[in-house]
């Protein structure tokens, strides 16, 4: 089974300020990482995903995220945040080996950003 | 349809009525999954179906909680004899599994059902 951790509950930011929300993951087998937002209000939709290939993947609004599988991590970053960033992410993880893995979330992290 | 379409879109309901929620998933999509989203919390699993594999329910919080999946395809949860802690958005999810294309194992999420038991 694979398990996700956001140790970051809620990270207020100012405008223009670089991000970083960290991601950390727990598996025997090899994965695939995803982040997905959730604006106020609305529903979840991917951010971005990495399946293999480059460990930096970009995703959208500027959004990237940066697979280090020694670190077992997959922290999202953005050089410079924006008003409409204000939201909540969250980590997912699912195991490509055995059967049935179902796709993992994190507790979220709750993105505020200030004027 | 084009998306995960999820119904009722809001429901209301006393303590101890049973109460049925609907999910239509993205045609052709083998994975459906349920999850539970109360206020200020995140997302709790509750059930994942994958094609004919038996269905992944380890997170229904009790007995009262059940779901099942026709056919492949429409899936309800039902939630028998509701308690005001079972108020909370219910969300639908469903995608492609296994390998390529890149568009497998990304989750489509319906709008949610939001449950009030009063």
């Amino acid at each position: 089974a694979q398990s996700v951790t956001q140790l970051d509950s809620q990270v207020p930011v100012f405008e223009e300020a670089p991000v970083e929300l960290r991601c950390n993951y727990s598996s025997s087998v090899s994965v695939y990482l995803f982040w997905y937002v959730q604006y106020p209000n609305q529903g979840l939709q991917l951010l971005l995903k990495y399946l293999s290939g480059s460990t930096l993947v970009k995703g959208i609004n500027g959004f990237e995220a940066e697979f280090n599988k020694s670190q077992t991590s997959f922290h999202l970053r953005k050089p410079s945040v924006h008003i409409s960033d204000t939201a909540e992410y969250f980590c997912a993880v699912k195991g490509l080996t055995g059967g049935g893995n179902k796709l993992t979330f994190g507790t979220g992290t709750q993105l505020k950003v200030e004027l | 349809g084009a998306g995960v379409s999820q119904s009722p879109s809001n429901k209301v309901t006393e303590k101890g009525k049973d109460v049925e929620l609907r999910c239509d998933p993205i045609s052709g999509h083998t994975a459906l999954y349920w999850y539970r989203q109360s206020l200020g919390q995140g997302l709790e699993f509750l059930i994942y179906f994958q094609g004919n594999s038996a269905p992944d329910k380890s997170g229904l919080p009790s007995d009262r909680f059940s779901a099942e999946r026709t056919g492949g395809s429409v899936s309800t949860l039902t939630i028998q004899r509701t308690q005001q802690e079972d108020s909370a958005v219910y969300l639908c999810a469903s995608s492609l599994e296994g390998g390529p294309p890149s568009g497998a194992n990304v989750l489509t999420f319906g709008a949610g059902s939001r449950l009030t038991v009063l």
